[in-house]
Order: structure tokens, then C-alpha cells, then sequence
């Protein structure tokens, strides 16, 4: 699985858009990015993933750029809960694969009252 | 509620000594796995298991032992053969097929040397 390389911390105003950039220049066709973050002392938690569309749900969304090596993760408003660190993965879609993942050491996010 | 349990949230070990991490999943989960986390580290993997009765070593499985005796319940023994077991240790499960791809993970148990 390619390497993701992100930026070490961020900062974002509550209430305003937390805008999270992950670089995978050595992504392969078949590999999927996934953005998973974690709070202290808790469990990494699934936030979104997409292949080469733009994707959003209830917590996020999540838009790649058109030669894929490149995405960013959108909080529209973040709160206060949202500090974290982020982790951006690539991973080929395969129940298998799991195994094969390679954690970096994702962004910590702080938000500000 | 459906998830993963850990237990217990912290453990202390003496010089030695084995101690087991409890990890049980009600999620229906084929798949579980176990990682490490070390500060200014990502996880690293230390063993996986795709079905009952069958594990997998990962990327530094020296020092541990698991079993899978139950879908639900994938043990994690730290052994006295591993010699810097500080650390905060994740268990994680993943659905089988579609799904697949998404890890669920426990809340973690912080495991430090007395």
C-alpha cells in the first residue's frame, strides 16, 4: 500500500471549516483513501473513504483531486469534540487487506474556541 | 449496544511477568486484529486473525501470543519475552465482504511496566 504523507498539526476557529490535506503521489488505481481520526486515549475512529469521487456523509467529506494524488478532508463546522488526530490511509479494496495498512502519524487537529 | 470491548483500560506488568489483554467483539466480526501505538508512532500491527482457530503474525508479533478460540473473543498475551511493553495497545475488528475495509476499534488499553 502507497504512504501518505500529512502535515503534523492544524489549527481551526470553532464553527468555521477544518480543511485536513493528505499527499498520496504513489497511489495505485485499485486504492481506495481512507480518513480514520482518534481522540486521546480512545480508539481511531472511520470517518470517510472514496476511490476518485468527491464522497460526504453525516461527519465529513472527503475530495480528490482529479490525478488522485492528493485529497482533502472537509470539517464543514468544527466544534470543540473534533480535536483529534487525523490519519489518512491508502489501502487496496480487499476485506483482506487490513493487514497491509501503514498508519503514519496523522495531523493533530485542534480547534479553538 | 454493538461494538468492541476492551479491558482492562490500564495494566500494570512486573518484570517477567505475562499478562492478557482482553478484547470481545459483539459486532459479528470474522475478522479481529491487535496493534500497538507508541508515542510519535502510527499503529503497527502485531497480530490478526481472519477466522476462528486461525492467526496471523503481523509486523512485530516477538513478545505476544493470541488465540481464537471464539468469533467473539481474541485474547492478547504480552509475555515476558517482550522487553519494552509500554504501550497503548488497540484491538480492532473488521466485517466480512463489503465492509470489510472499515476497522472498528476498541477504546484501547494502556499497558506500562511496574
Amino acid at each position: 500500500d502507497a504512504k501518505t504523507t500529512q502535515p503534523p498539526s492544524m489549527d481551526c476557529a470553532e464553527g468555521r471549516a477544518a480543511n485536513l490535506p493528505c499527499n498520496h503521489s504513489t497511489i495505485s488505481g485499485n486504492e481506495y483513501v481512507y480518513w480514520y481520526r482518534q481522540i486521546h486515549s480512545q480508539g481511531p475512529q472511520y470517518i470517510i473513504h472514496g476511490l476518485k469521487n468527491n464522497e460526504t456523509n453525516e461527519m465529513a467529506s472527503l475530495i480528490i483531486t482529479e490525478d488522485r494524488k492528493s485529497s482533502t478532508l472537509i470539517l464543514p463546522h468544527a466544534t470543540l469534540r473534533d480535536t483529534a488526530v487525523y490519519y489518512c490511509i491508502v489501502r487496496d479494496y480487499n476485506a483482506g487487506n487490513n493487514r497491509k495498512l501503514i498508519w503514519g502519524l496523522g495531523t493533530s487537529l485542534g480547534v479553538n474556541p | 449496544d454493538g461494538g468492541i470491548t476492551q479491558s482492562p483500560k490500564y495494566l500494570f506488568r512486573k518484570e517477567g511477568q505475562n499478562v492478557t489483554l482482553s478484547c470481545e467483539q459483539n459486532l459479528n466480526h470474522d475478522a479481529m486484529y491487535w496493534y500497538r501505538q507508541d508515542p510519535g508512532q502510527g499503529l503497527r500491527l502485531i497480530y490478526y486473525s481472519q477466522i476462528v482457530n486461525d492467526f496471523q503474525k503481523g509486523d512485530i508479533a516477538e513478545g505476544y501470543s493470541v488465540s481464537r478460540e471464539k468469533k467473539e473473543s481474541f485474547p492478547l498475551t504480552v509475555t515476558s519475552a517482550q522487553k519494552n511493553p509500554t504501550a497503548f495497545y488497540l484491538c480492532a475488528s473488521t466485517p466480512p465482504g463489503v465492509g470489510g475495509e472499515k476497522l472498528f476499534f476498541g477504546s484501547g488499553t494502556q499497558l506500562s511496566v511496574l
